[in-house]
């Protein structure tokens, strides 16, 4: 089975703090995604990275920036963190660009 | 650019009903992909089902199957023989011609089985 690990189930930081959500893929998949998830606004794409060192912006970039150092792993960086960025953090992953997303458990973020 | 509208956000079904879950979508793109996925309260999101627009056959998964009729956008999702472990969100979610496989979600529909 595929396995998609994120670094912490809740995270609480303060306004102006720098952030990192990690997530681990163990299937050698090509694919992996970040999503934040709100009530009524369903899953919203933050950025995504088809490749090693390779990024592009989702629909909501802004704030937010990743890196992508090795194959497996996905991590992604709020520079300032501020209270709108509270929310619930989505990592996924593909095999390739046709087949479907394997979601992590995810990461709830407070920032007070 | 894409659209995914899910026009209930609350659904009751009684256990070993059948209930369906409405979904339409917005494309300009030929080529496209609609997947469904479910959130249990635990959080984590699985795959159910997936229907690619080319295919013929509505895709089926068990006790999923997928509606898809393309001339009207739609793509819902049918729970046949309804358990109490089928309460959770759900979510459609299509993938356009771009690549990447970056996918567009609905804002999803809780479905609450009863006894």
């Amino acid at each position: 089975d595929v396995k998609v690990t994120q670094s912490s189930r809740y995270l609480v930081k303060r306004t102006g703090e720098k952030v990192f959500l990690e997530c681990v893929q163990d299937m050698d998949h090509e694919n992996m995604f970040w999503y934040r998830q709100d009530p009524g606004l369903g899953l919203r794409l933050i950025y995504f990275s088809y490749d090693v060192k390779m990024k592009e912006k989702g629909d909501i970039p802004e704030g937010y920036s990743v890196s992508r150092e090795k194959k497996e792993r996905f991590s992604l960086i709020l520079e300032s963190a501020s209270t709108n960025q509270t929310s619930m953090y989505l990592c996924a992953s593909s095999l390739s660009s046709y087949n479907e997303q394997f979601f992590g458990p995810g990461t709830r973020l407070t920032v007070l | 650019a894409q659209k995914i509208t899910q026009t209930q956000p609350g659904m009751f079904v009684q256990e070993k009903e059948a209930v369906t879950l409405d979904c339409t979508y917005d494309t300009s793109d030929p080529s496209y992909g609609l997947f469904w996925y479910k959130q249990p309260s635990s959080g984590e999101m699985i795959f159910l089902i997936y229907q690619g627009s080319y295919d013929q056959q509505n895709a089926t998964e068990g006790r999923y199957s997928l509606n898809f009729q393309k001339a009207r956008k739609s793509a819902n999702l049918v729970i046949s023989a309804s358990q109490l472990g089928d309460s959770a969100m759900y979510f459609c979610a299509m993938r356009g011609a771009g690549g990447g496989n970056k996918l567009t979600f609905g804002t999803g529909t809780q479905l609450k089985v009863e006894l």
